[in-house]
């Protein structure tokens, strides 16, 4: 398994700024994952980040939007550029860091656009 | 593509019951794995049980256990002797040959004392 802290724990924005949230993860690992989960509903993933390479994103998604580092294997950062209110969701990193491809995931931070 | 359907939006159990949560998927690769997340409110999501497409045997772990049933595409959780902790949202995922996990729509699951 695998430990992995996320900061900030929830902000409060105004919109058209932008807050870079931050993933740490306790062990060396290859693959991140940044997901949105708007209020009430499932995951969607936004990115997947491998070190030393640019982040890939999933449709919908555009690294001018959601721009992403990946500066060694411990750590990640994903920002969330010009902000609006449907930006308001909760944001959870995780890790592939078992034998089976199973994520763990971060403890999430909560935004929230006015 | 692959999709995770769970045609239940909410469940509900009396304390030291069983209850049953549905899953079905759907995936036109032979090699695959299967997970059930728990997210309580506190938001954190944590991994319940997993299964190897590749194994028959149902998977096992303390009072959650899943019914399989490849051909069927089906991938059920049964929570034993349900506990006030157990209410949460519960997510069905797989996970493909390239890493990336599909997530159903989740299910919310409440105890009553």
């Amino acid at each position: 398994s695998a430990v992995i802290s996320q900061k900030p724990s929830r902000d409060i924005c105004q919109r058209g700024t932008s807050l870079t949230i931050q993933c740490q993860v306790d062990s060396q690992v290859t693959m991140m994952f940044w997901y949105r989960q708007q209020p009430g509903q499932s995951l969607t993933l936004i990115a997947t980040a491998n070190q030393g390479s640019e982040a890939t994103y999933e449709s919908g998604f555009v690294i001018d939007k959601f721009p992403i580092s990946r500066p060694n294997l411990t750590f990640s950062t994903l920002t969330v550029s010009n902000m609006s209110p449907e930006d308001s969701s909760i944001y959870l990193c995780s890790v592939e860091a078992g034998n089976f491809g199973e994520q763990y995931f971060g403890p999430g931070t909560r935004l929230t656009v006015t | 593509a692959q999709t995770v359907t769970q045609s239940q939006p909410e469940m509900s159990v009396q304390e030291a019951e069983t209850v049953t949560l549905s899953c079905t998927y759907d995936t036109s690769e032979s090699d695959y794995y299967l997970f059930w997340y728990k997210q309580p409110p506190s938001r954190q999501m944590i991994l319940v049980i997993r299964q190897e497409a590749y194994k028959q045997q149902n998977a096992t772990e303390n009072r959650f256990s899943v019914n399989f049933q490849k051909a069927a595409k089906s991938f059920s959780l049964k929570i034993s002797d349900s506990q006030l902790g157990d209410a949460a949202m519960y997510f069905c995922a797989l996970r493909n040959a390239g890493n990336m996990l599909t997530f159903g729509g989740g299910t919310r699951l409440m105890v009553k004392p």
